[in-house]
């Protein structure tokens, strides 16, 4: 069965330090979506792309995030610089079609810890 | 603005019997309710989704039940088994414009032999 890849599965850094996380969607998604879990909370939605294009950042701290989908498969996102506050899981996700509203499939995460 | 809510964060259920998980929401425009559930160290997975045009859906041992009145829903899993202990996560969003899905805080379900 297909899956979303994520890397790396953890990552520790320093604070002030860069940090990036790679997402590959399932072959053929046109919607993908970083949500960031801080433990003990549900996943909240940080960026979605629409093939290449984003729809929704509204959450997404733009003045240390970013992200891009530059050919509308796989995708980046990076935190510089990472704060203490940004430990926690990243996991992406993709859907087949082109609403926020499907059902979404995850990766395994990436499991940040800020020092 | 929490608009899905999951107010028991921990249930502790003996194997065999029935689990009741219990979600609440807030916005009267959700219409597609979907349920997740997370094993440590693993991205959430699709376990069941509900259309408002409904009031129940079952698959298997899983059943979601929707009331639009109390906007509340629940997942009920019976019989539960050992492999069922993860945490569980609903989620709701309004198909109308396409909205965003919102996740609870879930709710951590352990089964005890």
């Amino acid at each position: 069965e297909a899956e979303v890849a994520q890397s790396p599965r953890y990552k520790i850094t320093e604070k002030s330090q860069a940090v990036a996380f790679w997402c590959d969607p399932i072959s053929g998604h046109a919607t993908l979506y970083w949500y960031r879990q801080i433990l003990g909370q549900g996943p909240e939605l940080l960026v979605q792309f629409q093939d290449e294009s984003v729809v929704d950042d509204s959450q997404l701290p733009k003045d240390r995030f970013s992200a891009e989908r530059l050919k509308g498969v796989d995708s980046t996102l990076k935190i510089q610089p990472a704060e203490l506050g940004d430990s926690a899981m990243y996991l992406c996700a993709s859907s087949l079609g082109r609403t926020a509203n499907e059902k979404l499939f995850f990766g395994s995460g990436t499991q940040l810890s800020v020092l | 603005d929490q608009q899905v809510k999951q107010n028991s964060p921990s249930l502790s259920v003996q194997e065999g019997r029935i689990s009741i998980l219990n979600c609440d929401y807030t916005n009267s425009m959700f219409d597609y309710f979907l349920w997740y559930k997370k094993y440590p160290a693993e991205g959430p997975t699709f376990l069941i989704s509900i259309s408002s045009i409904k009031d129940k859906n079952e698959d298997g041992r899983f059943t979601v039940f929707l009331n639009k009145s109390a906007k509340h829903l629940s997942l009920h899993i019976v019989p539960s088994q050992p492999g069922d202990s993860a945490v569980y996560f609903c989620a709701a969003s309004a198909r109308q414009g396409a909205q965003k899905l919102v996740f609870g805080q879930g709710t951590r379900l352990t089964i005890n032999p």
